[in-house]
């Protein structure tokens, strides 16, 4: 499968826990999106990277949001000291420039409890 | 900053009839549009893009948009619905730069669950 995966596809932890989540983005794709989806909305963005370099976030990023690409290849999302208002489907989407079709993974659900 | 409405979040439709799922935006700048499909318990995937050129882009399964930039208008239609075709439907919008830099980042509308009933 040469797709957009993310690992892993559900999590469930208690409020103050720590979370990562991992995407591997097509592989020739230089771009990586991350976007978070909650019931009866449209997926909002939250931070983007090309390459290895993190080149824009949105204001939901909040300070215990952060998001790394080390190597130009997969990224992890962390989410610390978790509330459960970050319950949300976190999606992860790759492209290969500006323009072209953003390939979105399956998602990581995250409840908080 | 843009911004991407979907008036309708809920459409019922009969199998073979037409369908019209609404689309407007909000930018200062020009734009790309897309219509992306969330079928049940799949990822979103791209139903169709509008870059530049013609205002009327198609996809392979009969769906098409028409970019109305007066209107800041996308809406998607299809003359005959199948009950395959049941599905969210997302709107989003993306900043068109002639030049380096700027957001890639798409705003998505709210969406619009389609039921095809038969």
């Amino acid at each position: 499968d040469t797709g957009v995966s993310q690992n892993p596809r559900h999590k469930i932890t208690k409020r103050g826990q720590n979370v990562t989540f991992r995407c591997d983005p097509i592989s020739e794709h230089n771009r990586l999106y991350w976007y978070r989806q909650t019931l009866g909305q449209g997926p909002e963005f939250l931070t983007y990277f090309q390459n290895e370099a993190q080149l824009e976030k949105s204001r939901l990023l909040s300070d215990r949001f952060s998001a790394e690409r080390p190597k130009g290849s997969f990224s992890t999302l962390e989410i610390q000291r978790t509330e459960q208002g970050d319950s949300a489907m976190y999606l992860c989407a790759s492209s290969l420039r500006k323009g072209n079709e953003q390939f979105f993974g399956p998602g990581t659900r995250l409840t908080v409890l | 900053a843009q911004s991407v409405t979907q008036l309708d979040s809920q459409v019922p439709v009969f199998e073979e009839a037409p369908v019209e799922l609404r689309c407007n935006y909000s930018s200062s700048v020009s734009v790309y549009l897309f219509w992306y499909v969330q079928y049940p318990n799949q990822g979103l995937q791209l139903l169709l893009k509008y870059l530049s050129g013609s205002t009327l882009v198609e996809s392979i399964n009969g769906f098409e948009a028409e970019f109305n930039k007066s209107q800041t208008s996308f809406h998607l239609r299809k003359p005959s619905v199948h009950i395959s075709d049941t599905a969210e439907y997302f709107c989003a919008v993306s900043e068109s730069l002639p030049t380096q830099g700027g957001s890639e980042k798409l705003v998505f509308g709210k969406g619009t669950k389609l039921t095809v009933n038969p």
